[in-house]
């Protein structure tokens, strides 16, 4: 039973530029939640995906977006990076209306902007 | 005020000890409460999950909550140096659906 998959587990961007992260849920899963870690930090919620559609947003700029694929994988896109946003950006996957038995995360992707 | 809180410790404790770890919520209506370890460098892993007012063990695992005090807390029992990591409390409020995260609270065991 395949986890979470994020991909790239490492990446390194100039200010500026633009980033895309990729996350395929747990087998089964239909929800997908993105967060960000800083370093000594709680994750923070940048928002969550179901049927494609974008449900719940955390206080996340506009340069924050993403997209949700028929096979319930996501994407998570960064425009006009900061240094701010060197982090740990974190999936977690669940399943719609059984939230409440948590979510399971990927490994994440460390993204460091210089 | 946070929504949820924690200490960020660190939290000493000798091998064999108690470790107790707390956590206080500002949502009223959260209803599903959740307990992760983190160790560094590494994605956070459920460890225990809590529902209802009272206790819950899981091995050496105890999850308490008082929604009345807004609180929960983690027993972990005969702590080890593997227990060492940042315990992230969580809390999904059944209004939103979102679950967040407290800032977490490092836990070190020492032999």
């Amino acid at each position: 039973d395949a986890g979470v998959t994020q991909s790239p587990t490492h990446l390194i961007k100039t200010r500026g530029q633009q980033v895309t992260l990729r996350c395929s849920p747990k087998s089964g899963h239909d929800t997908v939640s993105w967060y960000q870690q800083a370093l000594g930090q709680g994750p923070q919620f940048i928002f969550q995906y179901y049927e494609e559609e974008e449900r719940q947003r955390g206080n996340f700029p506009d340069r924050f977006s993403g997209h949700q694929f028929p096979n319930y994988s996501s994407e998570l896109n960064v425009n006009a990076l900061l240094l701010g946003d060197s982090a740990l950006y974190l999936c977690a996957s669940s399943l719609a209306g059984l939230g409440s038995y948590g979510y399971t995360f990927g490994s994440g992707t460390r993204l460091t902007v210089v | 005020q946070k929504e949820v809180e924690q200490n960020s410790g660190p939290l000493s404790v000798p091998e064999g000890a108690i470790a107790s770890l707390n956590c206080t919520y500002s949502d009223r209506v959260s209803q599903s409460f959740f307990w992760y370890r983190q160790y560094s460098g590494k994605s956070p892993e459920l460890i225990m999950s809590i529902y209802s007012n009272g206790d819950k063990e899981d091995g050496r695992f105890t999850a308490q909550l008082n929604k009345a005090s807004q609180y929960v807390s983690l027993l972990i029992r005969d702590s080890q140096p593997s227990d060492s990591a940042t315990y992230l409390c969580a809390v999904r409020s059944s209004n939103t659906g979102k679950l967040i995260f407290g800032q977490g609270t490092t836990l070190q065991v020492k032999p």
